[in-house]
């Protein structure tokens, strides 16, 4: 089976300092790995993602992530933090279920706080 | 892109009483998941709907405590039956779009607080 690794339930960082949210993977297949964001009573938003291709993805609002086989990891960073970045952020790997559908298996989530 | 709506947005229930959370989406989708997050946890996959059969769920839930109907291709329901405390959670409907995995959609979620 499948599971997903976040190390750091908390990251807290400056405004305008470097974002870095690990996330870790296993699988017995080559993953297909995503990152997602959830603000405030809100639903989840998909930030990126990896299928295949470039190892080095980018996202939405200056996110980016680098798929590491070796290390299998896919760790989100983001170069200057924004104040509006101040969310959950949820790694997830996806699992191929019946019917070629995917479902997706989540890390337990990281809270990103950025203080003046 | 898909776009979802969910109702209600949030609700206070009774224990032993049951709710139903509907889910819209803009546009036809064969599969849809229901997901719940308990506070303070990730999310967890409670069962695909497939319009026109029965849905499928995952271990540890089951459809006499979650049934969830899929009339048509672009609707669903869950209901949370006999509710206690420990259903308290976010419930999400989720759409994968574009074939193959290329990420789910989510809906706004369903905060669900039983007293």
């Amino acid at each position: 089976a499948q599971s997903v690794t976040q190390l750091g339930s908390h990251v807290s960082v400056s405004e305008g300092a470097l974002v870095l949210l690990r996330c870790n993977y296993s699988s017995s297949v080559p993953p297909y790995l995503f990152w997602y964001v959830q603000y405030p009573n809100q639903g989840l938003q998909l930030l990126l993602k990896y299928t295949t291709g470039a190892t080095l993805v980018k996202g939405i609002n200056g996110f980016e992530a680098e798929f590491k086989k070796s290390e299998t990891s896919f760790h989100l960073t983001k170069p200057s933090a924004h104040m509006s970045d101040a969310a959950e952020y949820f790694c997830a790997v996806s699992e191929s279920i019946r019917g070629g559908y995917n479902k997706l298996i989540f890390g337990a989530g990281t809270r990103l706080a950025v203080h003046p | 892109s898909a776009v979802i709506s969910q109702k209600p947005s949030r609700d206070i229930c009774q224990r032993g009483t049951s709710l139903t959370i509907q889910c819209q989406v803009d546009s036809q989708v064969t599969m849809m998941f229901w997901y719940r997050q308990q506070p303070g946890q990730s999310l967890t996959l409670i069962a695909t709907a497939n319009q026109g059969s029965e849905a499928t769920y995952e271990s540890g839930f089951v459809i006499d405590k979650f049934p969830i109907s899929r009339p048509n291709l672009t609707f669903s329901t869950l209901t949370v039956s006999n509710m206690s405390p420990e259903d308290s959670s976010i419930y999400l409907c989720s759409v994968e779009t574009g074939g193959g995995p290329s990420g789910a959609f989510f809906g706004q979620g369903t905060r669900l607080t039983v007293v």
